[in-house]
Formats: C-alpha cells, structure tokens, sequence
C-alpha cells in the first residue's frame, strides 16, 4: 500500500488567492513526521513545513500551513496568498520514528505540480 | 556556507558504462540518501548510510553501488547492470541521532542521461 498519497497530478492558483495540496498518509507507527518540499525547476528540494504525530496544533511557518487532521491521516499543505514564485513541484513526505528507525528515510509521495497565475 | 554538494550538475552516459556520482557535505552529518527520481513521481531511496564504512539497501538498489569512506562523502557508482538510469538523483543527509522530526538536506542534483 502506498505510504504518501498525493491525488492531484496538477494544481492552477490565481496569484494572491490560497491554494491546498492534499496528501494522505498510511503508517501503524505512533510516532512519525510529516513534511512538506518544495521542488522548483532548477531541481533542488527546499524544506517548507513539518508536523509531528503527537503535535497539538497545526504548524505554522509564514505563508505554509499544514492542516493536520491525525483520525483522517490527511497533512494538507495551505499556501496563503500565492505568488508567481510558488510555482513548482510539491511533495508531501513521512518519515516513521519507530517501525523504521535503522533506515530514518523519508517516504515521498508522488507530488503536485503548482502552477500560480497571474 | 554549510550543505552539500552534487557534481556533475548533468551527465551523459553511454549503454554498457559504468558512471559515479558524487556528494559531499560539510554540514558534519552521519546520514547520508541517495534517491532517484523519475518524472511525474516522487523520490525512491537507492541506498543509505548511518556511518562510516557501513551502508544498506534502500528499495530500489539493483544496478547501484555505493562507498562511505569518509563521513564527508557518499558517491554512487550506476553500473551498466541498470537497466535504465536516466533519472534525477538526489543526495541528502540527516544529523546523528535525529527523531522522526528533523528534516533532511538534499543537494541540487544530477540528472543522468543515457545516449
């Protein structure tokens, strides 16, 4: 089964209107982190968000949001306010804290490609 | 300025050639990926390192070797037993001891091209 599901091959956004990038995650492991990379053209994977299974709250970081709902194992990425330098692949990733601790690898899914339009 | 590094930034190899690619990172970590990326899909782990003169099979391994000689340095070698190698790879590094938490640090990449 797969561990990251990422349903949406491809997402459009007006500039300066919010976008969410879904991804569903699959794990028996009670300890485990989610995050979120952005993946421009140019190739290089820039680390955006992380979410923690036993954190309370959503993370936060500027204009990243995570909408973490733990019973639906969904950890929704939130661009607030999209802009033109937005544009760019977008993968959800899981790492597991117990079951795969000699390994400590993240589990990417297949990623959304975010397309922001003037 | 702390990171890591790939080199070549691209890479040309013709059928039946071996080829390596390296990493280096300066940022003093114990952990070293390789991944590979194909388009539309996302990242899948080659092979691993936690330490020096020690690495494991990641899920897709075949046709790959590595080295870890130094905690600096992770190079992966693409045999001509890979059946087909042109992909995006990509080099990353975790800190010792790091929970579930800590985010991973990924180099530019190499994209590898069979002609």
């Amino acid at each position: 089964a797969q561990k990251i599901t990422q349903t949406q091959p491809g997402m459009f956004v007006q500039e300066k209107e919010a976008v969410t990038l879904d991804c569903t995650y699959d794990t028996s492991d009670p300890s485990y982190g989610l995050f979120w990379y952005k993946q421009p053209s140019s190739g290089e994977m820039i680390f955006l968000i992380y979410q923690g299974s036993y954190d309370q709250q959503n993370a936060t970081e500027g204009r990243y949001s995570l909408n973490f709902q733990k019973a639906r194992k969904s950890a929704n990425l939130v661009i607030s306010a999209s802009q033109l330098g937005d544009s760019a692949m977008y993968f959800c990733a899981m790492r597991e804290g117990q079951i795969d601790t000699g390994r400590r690898a993240l589990t990417f899914g297949s990623g959304t490609r975010l397309q922001v339009q003037p | 300025d702390g990171g890591i590094t790939q080199s070549p930034k691209y890479l040309f190899r013709k059928e039946g050639q071996n080829v390596t690619l390296s990493c280096e990172q300066n940022l003093n970590h114990d952990a070293m990926y390789w991944y590979r990326q194909d388009p539309g899909q996302g990242l899948r782990l080659i092979y691993y390192s936690q330490i020096v003169n020690d690495f494991q099979k990641g899920d897709i391994a075949e046709g790959y070797s590595v080295s870890r000689e130094k905690k600096e340095s992770f190079p992966l070698t693409v045999t001509s037993a890979q059946k087909n190698p042109t992909a995006f790879y990509l080099c990353a590094s975790l800190p010792s001891a790091s929970g579930a938490g800590t985010e991973a640090f990924f180099g530019q990449g190499t994209r590898l091209t069979v002609v």
